[in-house]
């Protein structure tokens, strides 16, 4: 079964205590990306891995961090949370074959920092 | 900035009826664009990948694309209870590969 697995997925946190959340697929997907989305502003992209050891910027990825090591895993590391950071995240992982695209999301992790 | 644009909504359709939903996009080089629903407390599923200008359909769903005019629509033939969810509008730049979401629109069909 075709998966994408983010832990944890719920986590309450302090200001400036760092945290990773995991992100890992089962379909072999070159294309790996994090997502965060309010109310209000919609689902926007931190950060995206077009693969292993290549990583870039999305349009909000101030305060975050991200590693592509293997294939399979896609982590997001804050390493000093702010309450703005405060958000449903969401890890995707996706491949473009022969003309179609197949993309699938995880579940999300919802963060609180205080 | 690149920007995708949708309307709010909520876009209020009775059921078996054609909802229409509608995205404009700013970069003129965009190549590939995306239609996704989520439903209230899920993730975003992807229903619709267009990159080539002109309609593709997927069962009840057809999706549209101009370039030149710079829109994509989402058509969803005889409407059920289930579709009621939001509506996310997403395009790929010419430049770099980041995907840029609209803000989506609430579709409810109505009973």
């Amino acid at each position: 079964e075709a998966q994408v697995t983010q832990n944890p997925r719920y986590l309450i946190t302090v200001t400036g205590k760092k945290l990773t959340v995991t992100c890992s697929q089962n379909m072999n997907h070159e294309y790996m990306s994090w997502y965060r989305q309010d109310p209000g502003l919609g689902l926007r992209q931190i950060y995206y891995s077009m693969n292993v050891e290549v990583t870039d910027k999305g349009d909000v990825p101030e305060g975050y961090k991200v590693s592509r090591k293997e294939k399979r895993n896609f982590p997001l590391i804050l390493e000093s949370p702010s309450p703005n950071q405060t958000s449903l995240y969401f890890c995707a992982s996706s491949r473009l074959a022969g003309g179609n695209y197949e993309q699938y999301f995880g579940p999300g992790t919802r963060l609180t920092v205080t | 900035q690149k920007e995708v644009e949708q309307n709010s909504g909520p876009l209020s359709v009775p059921e078996g009826a054609i909802a229409s939903l509608n995205c404009t996009y700013s970069d003129r080089g965009s190549q590939s664009f995306f239609w996704y629903r989520q439903y209230s407390g899920k993730s975003p599923e992807l229903i619709m990948f267009i990159y080539s200008n002109g309609d593709k359909e997927d069962g009840r769903f057809t999706a549209q694309l101009n370039k030149a005019s710079q829109y994509v629509s989402l058509l969803i033939r005889d409407s059920q209870p289930s579709d009621s969810a939001t509506y996310l509008c997403a395009v790929i730049g010419n430049r770099d590969d980041k995907i840029i979401f609209g803000k989506g629109t609430r579709l409810h069909i109505l009973p």
